[in-house]
């Protein structure tokens, strides 16, 4: 069965980091992108961020962001341990949400999300 | 930025059907797709490249695009079919992209 389980959220000041991990389980997790989406409390879905598969590199792979998060998250993956993580900096407060990690349904991070984990949640707070 | 439009709300009655809609510009030119969610639970992909259902997902859940709009049509609706719907689609400057969700309530 496929499993994906974030981690890593937690209570932070406005400004400070944090780095979520998903790790996948069940599946080949070296063949698929993967993505993060995020869920403000009493809102939509928005995705955050995805990665491709690198054909090239264990670890590597085309990333693309979300006007919002772009130069403040990092997202990267890391095949040998079925992770994908979404490295976070200078959080605010619009950022605080519950955070998935979802599977693509192929190597290419714009196809279906056929797969998504419990999801995390980030505060955001003084 | 690339925006898609849901209805906030739709409401049936069980047994009829129930159809959501999501427009946007030229939608029918890229594949939609359609998540539940229900309360307190992560979405589930129900409808992907506009009509597919995956495994495991009822019949009676389809889909269709055309033009700006892609519609989820829910026929013979039960009460678990109550839940939030979000509709979601690719633009090549934005990224992906979601629609703003609809609450399905059957009563």
């Amino acid at each position: 069965e496929v499993y994906l389980v974030e981690s890593g959220g937690g209570l932070v000041q406005p400004g400070e980091s944090l780095r979520l991990s998903c790790t996948a389980s069940g599946f080949a997790f070296s063949s698929y992108a993967m993505t993060w989406v995020r869920q403000a409390p009493g809102m939509g879905l928005a995705w955050v961020s995805g990665i491709s598969v690198s054909r090239i590199s264990l670890s590597g792979g085309d990333t693309h962001y979300a006007d919002s998060v772009k130069g403040r998250f990092t997202i990267s993956r890391d095949n040998s341990k079925n992770t994908v993580y979404l490295q976070m900096s200078s959080l605010r407060a619009e950022d605080a949400a519950v955070y998935y990690c979802a599977k693509s349904s192929s190597s290419s991070w714009n196809a279906a999300f056929d797969m998504w984990g419990q999801g995390t949640t980030v505060t955001v707070s003084s | 930025s690339y925006d898609l439009t849901q209805p906030p709300s739709v409401s049936v009655s069980p047994g009829q059907t129930a159809s959501i809609t999501c427009s946007g510009d030229k939608l029918g030119d890229e594949y939609a797709y359609w998540y539940q969610q229900k309360s307190g639970q992560s979405p589930v992909l129900v409808i992907y490249e506009d009509t597919k259902r995956p495994s495991g997902i009822p019949e009676r859940f389809s889909g269709s695009n055309s033009g700006n709009t892609a519609t989820l049509t829910i026929s013979g609706t039960q009460p678990m079919d109550e839940a939030d719907y979000y509709c979601q689609a690719w633009d090549r400057n934005t990224g992906v992209v979601f629609g703003g969700g609809t609450k399905l309530t059957v009563l």
